[in-house]
């Protein structure tokens, strides 16, 4: 297994211009989400799905869609980027079963927009 | 809105035992989190306890919860030079799939 993949690595973007990050896991997991991590502010968390096409907001959707055409892939689109998009972006899945879960995450997309 | 609360930086000599503290505010999480996160990586998930337990222990991490006062402890005895990164509290609301995260305590470890 893969695990959680994430492309690209690193980003730079300029103010306006459109991207799409994305996210891949080979775990049959059926949870995936979209965090951002800030200084000083802890993971915040973007959207969310609970399984192919089921998506909802998290904390902080603003400027970010989501789509989960299937299981595998999860990818954040941002329309137009401003500089306040300026983060580590980390994408994890998820599965809960039999009282037990499993969890990981991505190594992360780091995103700079001018 | 809920909110998860750690302290930011936490220095200890190897061979000790370190304690990372977290308060959360949402009596209602189901689920509380620790996680560990390395210099340019994502974060791993070390353990996790549920709501109803008081204690769970794995090999060299001990968490602790104390549900009246919404307090969790993950101590790490023997901590190593390899313990030395940023870990993160969370917790999961019951019926919710939003995990809130704590600003995360820089553990560092003296040789």
């Amino acid at each position: 297994n893969a695990g959680v993949t994430q492309t690209p690595k690193f980003q730079v973007l300029k103010t306006g211009q459109s991207m799409t990050l994305q996210c891949a896991q080979d775990m049959n997991h059926e949870y995936m989400s979209w965090y951002r991590q800030d200084p000083g502010m802890g993971l915040r968390l973007i959207h969310y799905s609970v399984g192919a096409g089921i998506t909802d907001q998290g904390e902080v959707p603003n400027g970010y869609n989501v789509s989960r055409s299937t299981t595998e892939d999860f990818p954040l689109r941002l329309l137009s980027a401003a500089p306040s998009q300026t983060s580590v972006y980390f994408c994890a899945s998820r599965r809960y079963r039999d009282s037990r879960e499993t969890q990981y995450f991505g190594p992360g997309t780091r995103l700079l927009v001018l | 809105g809920e909110d998860v609360e750690q302290s930011l930086f936490l220095s200890v000599r190897e061979g000790d035992s370190s304690v990372i503290n977290c308060t959360y505010t949402d009596s209602s999480s189901t689920y509380l989190y620790w996680y560990k996160q390395e210099p340019g990586a994502g974060l791993q998930l070390l353990t996790y306890i549920f709501s109803n337990m008081d204690m769970k222990q794995d090999q060299r991490l001990t968490v602790l919860l104390n549900k009246k006062d919404k307090h969790l402890s993950l101590r790490i005895a023997d901590t190593q030079t390899g313990d030395s990164a940023i870990y993160f509290c969370a917790a999961l609301s019951s019926g919710t799939y939003k995990y809130i995260f704590g600003t995360g305590t820089r553990l560092k470890v003296l040789a």
